[in-house]
């Protein structure tokens, strides 16, 4: 079945730095991709859609300006989350669709802010 | 607007005991997809079954089987036989043409030895 690579799938990083995380399609091309959070025993929540070649939508409540999404190409989509802080630690997972409407998500990534 | 409803939200059985995790959707559309994806503790959310809203055709995979019922907006996931392997958090979630998926709360399954 289709492939969705996500990576980092861990991250401790501090407070005030940057990081991204980076989403592919091994085997389709995704012109749009979706980036979930999810905090711990909860469900995943939608943060924004990312659209190869234009600007990402973001969920109301998503700062645009602090999760950047970049989709340069196909098959890559990244999720940079500037200026972290503790609150941002939490798991982040990307999804992208086949042409047949078959969501797969990458394998997540686990953001820890100390 | 488009609504996925996971009632249990946790579920304790016996090994080799059957389970039954329910999953109900409400959606104004004629045309979407449910899906079932895995939740180990890992992490990573692993794609178990996509049906789409025509086909309302039971599905068996091994122990694993789902019951679409469209006259009750239902969409039932049953594990046959039960092992330690199968605990995790399944989640149910719909999509409606290429919009976003919408999420069930996940209902926790914990399989005892």
């Amino acid at each position: 079945g289709a492939v969705v690579s996500q990576h980092p799938s861990r991250v401790i990083c501090k407070s005030g730095t940057s990081v991204k995380i980076e989403c592919r399609s091994l085997d389709f091309q995704a012109t749009t991709m979706f980036w979930y959070r999810q905090f711990p025993k909860q469900s995943l929540m939608l943060m924004a859609t990312s659209n190869e070649g234009s600007k990402a939508t973001y969920e109301q409540g998503v700062e645009k300006d602090k999760f950047l999404i970049n989709h340069a190409s196909l098959t890559l989509s990244t999720l940079t989350v500037t200026s972290a802080h503790p609150e941002d630690s939490s798991f982040y997972i990307c999804s992208a669709y086949t042409l047949l409407s078959e969501a797969f998500f990458g394998q997540g990534t686990r953001l820890t802010v100390v | 607007a488009q609504k996925v409803t996971q009632a249990q939200t946790e579920i304790s059985v016996v090994e080799k005991e059957d389970v039954t995790l329910d999953c109900v959707y409400e959606t104004r559309d004629t045309t979407y997809y449910l899906f079932w994806y895995k939740q180990p503790p890992s992490g990573e959310l692993v794609f178990l079954i996509r049906r789409n809203s025509f086909d309302e055709q039971n599905e068996i995979s091994g122990r694993y089987s789902w019951n679409f019922q469209k006259s009750t907006s239902s969409f039932n996931f049953t594990i046959t036989a039960s092992q330690v392997v199968d605990s995790a958090v399944y989640f149910c979630a719909l999509l409606f043409g290429n919009e976003k998926l919408t999420f069930g709360t996940g209902t926790r399954l914990t399989i005892i030895p």
